[in-house]
């Protein structure tokens, strides 16, 4: 199956410096791309909507200037967790869905990124 | 509201069977996910339904009723490994996921 690429897979950072995390797709291009956050213990809870060429679509309550997402190339999509807090302390996964949108019938996950704000 | 529902947490023993139950309510259905998540890593697909009735796969079966709202994972044959949670997820009307809590699957010897 296609395979989907974070990094990086962990990382622990003092409070208020920005952190930087790349998703790629490997053998396939991935015109959307999508930013999950998971807490402990809680379901995936969707942040935004990468879109290669285009600004990002973020869901309601996540912060635009906090998180910010660039879809560099049809490989490549990051988020950057700016100022970061403990409060945003968690499990930041993306994924990317095979097909186009409106026929989308199976996504592929990245690893995960654990992110820990001291 | 859009809403999945499924069990917290379930028990079986290595070599039976389990189901675990989805309901949903969500603005339009595009297909239903089941994923398995073990602890600390991102969920693998297990499987997709979108039409009624029972997809087969190994021994893993998933099952689709649109009309009830309602699907169910089983799984067979259990195995240690299969510890872990399994997501039920609804992809909406804006072909977004929308993903249930997770059910724990705790399997004794």
């Amino acid at each position: 199956g296609a395979v989907v690429s974070q990094h990086p897979s962990w990382v622990i950072c003092k409070s208020g410096t920005s952190v930087k995390i790349e998703c790629r797709s490997l053998d396939f291009q991935a015109t959307t791309m999508f930013w999950y956050r998971q807490f402990p213990k809680q379901s995936l809870m969707l942040m935004a909507t990468s879109n290669e060429g285009s600004k990002a679509t973020y869901e309601q309550g996540v912060e635009k200037d906090k998180f910010l997402i660039n879809h560099a190339s049809l490989t490549l999509s990051t988020l950057t967790v700016t100022s970061a807090h403990p409060e945003d302390s968690s499990f930041y996964i993306c994924s990317a869905p095979i097909g186009t949108s409106g026929d989308y019938n199976e996504q592929f996950f990245g690893p995960g990124t654990r992110l820990t704000v001291l | 509201g859009q809403n999945i529902d499924q069990p917290t947490e379930m028990t079986a023993t290595e070599g039976a069977i389990v189901q675990i139950n989805c309901t949903y309510q969500t603005s339009g259905f595009n297909g239903l996910f089941w994923y398995q998540q073990h602890a600390g890593e991102a969920p693998t697909f297990l499987s997709y339904n979108v039409l009624d009735g029972l997809e087969e796969k190994g021994r893993f079966s998933s099952f689709l009723s649109r009309s009830k709202g309602y699907s169910y994972l089983l799984l067979k044959e259990l195995q240690m490994k299969d510890s872990a949670s399994y997501l039920c997820a609804v992809m909406d009307s804006n072909y977004q996921l929308i993903w249930g809590a997770g059910t724990k699957l705790i399997i004794k010897p």
